[in-house]
């Protein structure tokens, strides 16, 4: 069955960065498209991008170009998303999800989720 | 940017309640919205793609109708598991989530 298992909860302090990891299991990682998504305590959902694994192209939601990069290692079937230059509002808990199916970029399934909390 | 929103932001209901909840976009999106449901701390889980096409294993109480600007996700008959936070998502242009419709216990 599909599993996409997130990394630990980080604590960072403003200005750091921080990379959070999503392993794929139970599908062919680099046949769909793997999207994350956070949020925010008691807020709603902001998409923010997502990669091919099968190439690894991105794209961004503007907010989000420049300081955002999502990359991936197929030899171990895990995509990562990084933040740079980290403030309080960044504070949230990000989420990975697979494509629903092949042709439907949709995101279908989702990982558990990363709560990050970052402190001044 | 697409832009979406639902109304009504908070609905109290009861078990066995039909439920409606609205989602507009900013613009036409045809067809390529869905809908999630999501838990106090859960991921959020696909229940409708396609306005309304039901994801497999969602039950049959739920559904949806819509297209263009405006949609809705209707739960027939409300169970006790239904209570949540429910989203939409326009995926017509990159992905923008609606702000969210908490169903509550009346």
């Amino acid at each position: 069955q599909v599993q996409l298992v997130q990394s630990g909860a980080e604590v960072k302090k403003s200005g750091a960065s921080v990379k959070v990891s999503c392993k794929a299991s139970g599908y062919i990682f680099t046949d769909y498209y793997i999207h994350w998504v956070r949020q925010a305590p008691g807020q709603g959902l902001e998409w923010m991008g997502w990669v091919n694994p099968h190439t690894g192209g991105t794209n961004y939601a503007q907010k989000f170009r420049g300081r955002v990069t999502m990359t991936r290692d197929t030899s171990i079937s895990t995509a990562y998303m990084g933040v740079s230059s980290l403030r309080s509002d960044d504070t949230a808990m990000y989420y990975c999800a697979k494509q629903r199916a092949y042709g439907d970029l949709l995101p279908g399934y989702w990982g558990q989720g990363t709560l990050v909390t970052v402190s001044s | 940017d697409i832009q979406m929103t639902q109304s009504p932001s908070t609905l109290s209901a009861s078990v066995g309640d039909r439920v409606t909840i609205t989602c507009r976009a900013s613009q036409s999106i045809g067809i390529w919205l869905a809908w999630y449901q999501q838990k106090p701390g859960k991921a959020p889980n696909l229940l409708i793609y396609k306005a309304s096409t039901l994801e497999s294993g969602v039950p049959s109480r739920f559904s949806g109708s819509g297209s263009g600007t405006e949609f809705t996700l209707t739960i027939s008959s409300l169970q006790p598991d239904d209570f949540a936070t429910y989203y939409c998502q326009q995926y017509n242009t990159f992905f923008t989530f609606g702000p969210g419709t908490k169903v509550d216990i009346k």
